[in-house]
């Protein structure tokens, strides 16, 4: 009873550096987002997909990159990190849009020095 | 644009205190609304969601009643319990035709239940 999980827990990078965050549900579901929160701000939607092959731009997109070749993986790519970027990143996924929840993976917590 | 404002926390409240977390809310059309619960640690779990208007979400004693003449989505609880010291984030979901229902948070508030 997997349902989202993420990997890793924790990162430090350096500026400049790069890292994929993994993000794999077994819920079989559609739909499937990458948040951030920082502190104080809830959380924010950075991208988000309806579907293998169909992502889209969230709230605060700048400085990252998704892909969704499959139903169960939705990968977070940083390019080139920047301290801006220093935050907690959470993947969900729901069946459905609007009326059903999302269910939340255990989030990375990410720090850029 | 869709926007979620709860009251601002921390709140500190004995055991077997009545517990209310205000949330408001602006949106065109009819947003489904929740309440997330996040422990240490943890990632985000829906605690309870209503789809219209004057829907009433309930689950672990906890309500909310969806207020569309007030905009409102209350979080109530008439006696917490130490355990349910947390994060709590009230979320309203756009929805857009197909393109997934994108939730808008607030900036959630934390309770602290002491004994």
């Amino acid at each position: 009873n997997a349902g989202v999980t993420q990997t890793p827990k924790f990162r430090i990078l350096k500026i400049g550096q790069s890292m994929t965050l993994q993000c794999t549900q077994d819920m079989n579901h559609n739909y499937m987002y990458w948040y951030r929160q920082d502190p104080g701000m809830g959380l924010k939607l950075i991208y988000y997909s309806v579907g293998a092959g169909i992502t889209d731009k969230g709230e605060v997109p700048n400085g990252y990159n998704v892909s969704r070749s499959t139903t169960e993986d939705f990968p977070l790519r940083l390019e080139l990190a920047a301290p801006s970027q220093t935050s907690v990143y959470f993947c969900a996924s729901s069946y459905t849009s609007g009326y059903q929840p999302q269910h939340f993976g255990d989030g990375t917590r990410l720090s850029i020095l | 644009g869709n926007s979620v404002t709860q009251m601002e926390g921390p709140v500190t409240l004995s055991e077997e205190a009545f517990l209310t977390i205000n949330c408001t809310y602006t949106a065109t059309g009819y947003p489904s609304l929740f309440w997330y619960v996040q422990y240490p640690g943890e990632g985000l779990q829906l605690l309870l969601k209503a789809t219209k208007a004057d829907d009433k979400g309930s689950n672990k004693g906890f309500e909310a009643t969806y207020r569309k003449e007030t905009t409102s989505f209350h979080l109530e609880k008439g006696s917490v319990q130490v355990s349910d010291s947390a994060v709590y984030f009230c979320a309203l979901s756009e929805i857009k035709g197909n393109q997934g229902g994108k939730l808008i948070f607030g900036q959630g508030t934390e309770l602290s239940v002491k004994p």
